[in-house]
Order: C-alpha cells, then structure tokens, then sequence
C-alpha cells in the first residue's frame, strides 16, 4: 500500500535553529498539507499546498515557516528560526483530491517530532 | 466554522467488549466526517470516512460509525475489542479546505 514518507522521525534543534522537515507524498497526490501536534494538545493545520503553490494556510503558519516541492518529489517545510513552542510532531499528508471536495482522504505520514532546547 | 469534540480523552474496554468512542461535531456546510486511528510510532490511519451517502459507515477492523445529523454526532463503535485495538482515535470535520480534528480519545483495551 502506497505510503507518505516522512525524515527525520526525531530531531534535537536548538532555539534559533533552522530546521527541514522532508516528506515524500504518494507519487500520484496532488494536493499537501503539513499538520502539527503539540504534546498534549489537538492535530492543528498548518498549511495546503497545490500546483506549486501554497492553498490554504493557518495562522500559525507565520513567516517563519515555508513550504517547498523542490524536485517533484520531495515536499518540504522549513522553520527558518526555531522557537521553544515549536516543538511538536509534525504530519505531512497527501492527497488526490482536495478538501473542498469531500470525497477527500488525506493519506499521512509517521510524523516528524522536533524537540527545540 | 467548523469544530469536532470528541467527549472522551481515555476509554478503556475489556477484550471482546463494544467500544464507543463519542465525537461531536459542528459545521456551516454538509460536512465530510473521518475516523482515523493512530498506533505508537505510525502515522494517522484513515478508519472510515461519512460523505454524505449511508448515515451508517463501516470500516476498516471492524469498526463502523454512525451519522446522526439531528444530534450533530459521528460515534465509533466496534462490537468487540481485540488488543490491537490500543491506540489513539482522533474525529475529524472537513467542510471546506481543511480538516479539523478532534483532540483523540485513548483507548486501552484490558485483557
């Protein structure tokens, strides 16, 4: 069964770190999303991503953060300076169709837990 | 504006008991429900999703969940539980381009 795949699984930052997390989506999904989760609290949206280009955003989704399907394949997210509360595990998901359709599934990954000291 | 609560944060079943898991939701549009199951260290596994067809949904292990729009619900259940069932079930609404989920519901089956 096709996967979303998802490096690193854990990463030690320091504060003011940038980080890159990597995803690799189901090859025939068009549409990603990056989700966060903080310890303890709700799966959060952080942002959608189609043809190139960003859909939908939340607004944790601040300057610090970007997105980026450099070669294809890839997709990843960037926290350009990491703070405390970034800490958290971080889901990238793919699917065929989006959200607004209805029929959508979003296809997830393992998750990326960044831990920032 | 879309929301989901799922009314329990820990259930805990004996093995070949029902599970209920409960999850409340509200929505300005028709919205899509999902279930979806995450097991230590695996990514969110989709259960089964509502679409607007049967108000009855059957998934995957045995699980099914029930659309009851008038009680703005989307319940779990599962006749009997089996150990592997041990993980955390998160609710999600999607009506427009994103999905909100649940905080998740713990379940711990006993043997």
């Amino acid at each position: 069964e096709p996967e979303v795949t998802q490096t690193p699984s854990h990463q030690v930052t320091q504060m003011g770190q940038e980080v890159i997390l990597r995803c690799v989506p189901i090859s025939n999904h068009l549409y990603f999303y990056w989700y966060r989760q903080i310890l303890g609290q709700k799966v959060e949206f952080l942002v959608s991503f189609y043809n190139n280009e960003i859909s939908e955003k939340s607004e944790i989704f601040d300057d610090q953060f970007s997105v980026e399907r450099p070669d294809g394949s890839n997709f990843t997210l960037k926290i350009r300076s990491t703070k405390l509360e970034d800490s958290a595990m971080y889901f990238c998901a793919s699917s065929e169709l989006a959200a607004i359709s209805g029929a959508n599934v979003l296809t997830f990954g393992a998750g990326s837990r960044l831990t920032v000291l | 504006a879309q929301s989901v609560t799922q009314l329990d944060s820990h259930v805990s079943v004996s093995e070949g008991t029902p599970v209920l898991l409960r999850c409340n939701y509200s929505s300005s549009y028709s919205p899509s429900l999902f279930w979806y199951v995450q097991h230590p260290n695996k990514g969110l596994q989709l259960l089964l999703k509502y679409t607007s067809a049967a108000t009855l949904v059957k998934g995957i292990n045995g699980f099914e969940a029930e659309f009851k729009k008038s009680e703005t619900s989307f319940h779990l259940t599962k006749p009997s539980a089996h150990m592997s069932d041990a993980a955390e079930y998160f609710c999600v609404v999607s009506d427009k381009n994103d999905m909100r989920f649940g905080a998740g519901t713990r379940l711990t089956v006993k043997p």
